[in-house]
């Protein structure tokens, strides 16, 4: 089956720098998506990564194995309002993405 | 960019009428739209794709008859809740593709829809 899977929540400090795991099962691969979703509002794309390796972003950078089936969004120099949850979904063989249930991350001052 | 305006952002029914979301692709056409319910602490769920012009596709579980989708024009897709339920309460997304790009996906503002 399909199956992706990411931590519930994690709590960081303000300034630091934190890293959401994504580990993934899909029929077929066209992707990994990141995304940021605050609460009450609709999703809004952060990252895709196709091939190995790291894509840097800003303070946003994430990262792939295709052949662990592993993904990692890291954040730096945390912000509060980077408080969010962070989605990760892959993108099948029909071009369908499969949502993970979201990371919550919590930031402490 | 590409945007998708959902509307309502929120709304609330009583319980057996009907709830009508629209979402529309403001300046590109979409061909393809994606219809998604969230309940809290979870994630998102594709109910059904949306193609202009034919008949949407459900996903497994969903009901047809219960959530009657339009794609009338290359800019306006509809969901219609018939016959709301308290369980039908949760937070629909919808999602267009905005053109041949592979990550090309933006989403709607999301409507908040709550059955009394």
């Amino acid at each position: 089956g399909q199956n992706i899977d990411q931590p519930t929540e994690m709590t960081a400090t303000e300034g630091a720098i934190v890293q959401i795991n994504c580990t993934y099962q899909t029929s077929g691969f066209n992707g990994l998506f990141w995304y940021q979703q605050h609460a009450g509002e609709a999703p809004t794309f952060l990252s895709y990564n196709v091939l190995d390796g790291l894509e840097e972003k800003g303070r946003f950078s994430s990262f792939l194995s295709r052949s662990k089936g592993y993904s990692y969004l890291l954040l730096k120099e945390l912000q509060m309002k980077d408080s969010a949850s962070y989605l990760c979904a892959s993108m099948d063989s029909n071009y369908q993405l499969i949502w993970g249930a979201g990371t919550k991350l919590i930031i402490k001052p | 960019g590409a945007v998708v305006s959902q509307h309502p952002s929120r709304v609330i029914c009583k319980s057996g009428t009907s709830v009508k979301i629209e979402c529309r692709s403001l300046d590109f056409q979409a061909t393809t739209m994606f219809w998604y319910r969230q309940f809290p602490k979870q994630s998102l769920m594709l109910m059904a794709t949306s193609n202009e012009g034919s008949k949407a596709t459900y996903e497994q579980g969903v009901e047809k008859d219960k959530f009657l989708i339009n794609h009338a024009s290359l800019t306006l897709s509809t969901l219609t809740v018939t016959s709301a339920h308290p369980e039908d309460s949760s937070f629909y997304i919808c999602s267009a593709k905005t053109g041949g790009e592979v990550y090309g996906y933006t989403f709607g503002s999301g409507t908040r829809l709550t059955v009394v």
